[in-house]
């Protein structure tokens, strides 16, 4: 049975500070990972889509790493915005979507 | 172009009470999904559609929980009868045909059971 595990729960760091967020996840059959934002009240933002044979993918200032032997993913948010105050979300999509509870950001003006 | 939809954004309603919630997902997209998620807890999936064929339906939690998508298009999903454990954000996504899109995200129902 797949789980993920997203770590930390929380963070806050200071504006301009690069972080990065983890993900893991126990069955390396999978087909992609996703990676959302979800503000409050909100719906999610597909931020980065990685496929399980690629090994990173990069978007402005996100670049999210994949490695499937080891069942860890990581998003690398360089230069912090206060605007990049979020939870965020990784998924992994194999026989069934799962998702883990989510890192809170805080980006401290 | 429009992306996916959902109605309505909140419901308010009583246990023992039915409701119906409505995802418009993007147009050409064969995968339909929802999923939940109820206060503390992750996203949870409940079922995936490929056109108008349940593909899985092994996250619904029970038979008080019916969903539909008639000719492919929207589907619904209904809760009869609601009970307090129900309440939380339902989400529906959408994907193109195949496995391995991103999957695009509605923007939730947020369901209150009293």
């Amino acid at each position: 049975k797949q789980e993920v595990t997203q770590i930390p729960a929380a963070l806050s760091v200071p504006e301009g500070e690069n972080l990065v967020l983890n993900c893991s996840f126990t069955d390396s059959a999978i087909y992609n990972l996703q990676w959302f934002r979800q503000d409050p009240g909100k719906g999610l933002t597909s931020l980065l889509l990685i496929q399980s044979s690629q090994r990173e993918q990069t978007s402005g200032r996100l670049n999210a790493s994949l490695d499937k032997s080891s069942g860890r993913s990581t998003l690398y948010i360089a230069a912090s915005q206060p605007g990049d105050s979020a939870t965020y979300l990784c998924a992994v999509k194999g026989d069934k979507i799962i998702f883990g509870k989510g890192t809170r950001l805080h980006i401290l003006p | 172009e429009a992306g996916v939809t959902q109605f309505p954004s909140h419901s308010v309603i009583e246990k023992g009470q039915t409701v119906t919630l409505r995802c418009d997902p993007i147009s050409g997209h064969d995968n339909l999904y929802w999923y939940r998620r109820v206060m503390g807890k992750e996203i949870k999936f409940l079922l995936h559609f490929v056109k108008e064929s349940k593909q899985d339906e092994s996250g619904m939690p029970n038979n008080r929980f019916l969903a539909e998508r008639t000719g492919g298009t929207y589907s619904t999903l209904k809760v009869q009868p609601a009970e307090l454990e129900d309440s939380g954000v339902y989400f529906c996504a959408s994907s193109p045909p195949g496995s391995s899109y991103e999957q695009y995200f509605g923007p939730g129902t947020r369901l209150t059971v009293t």
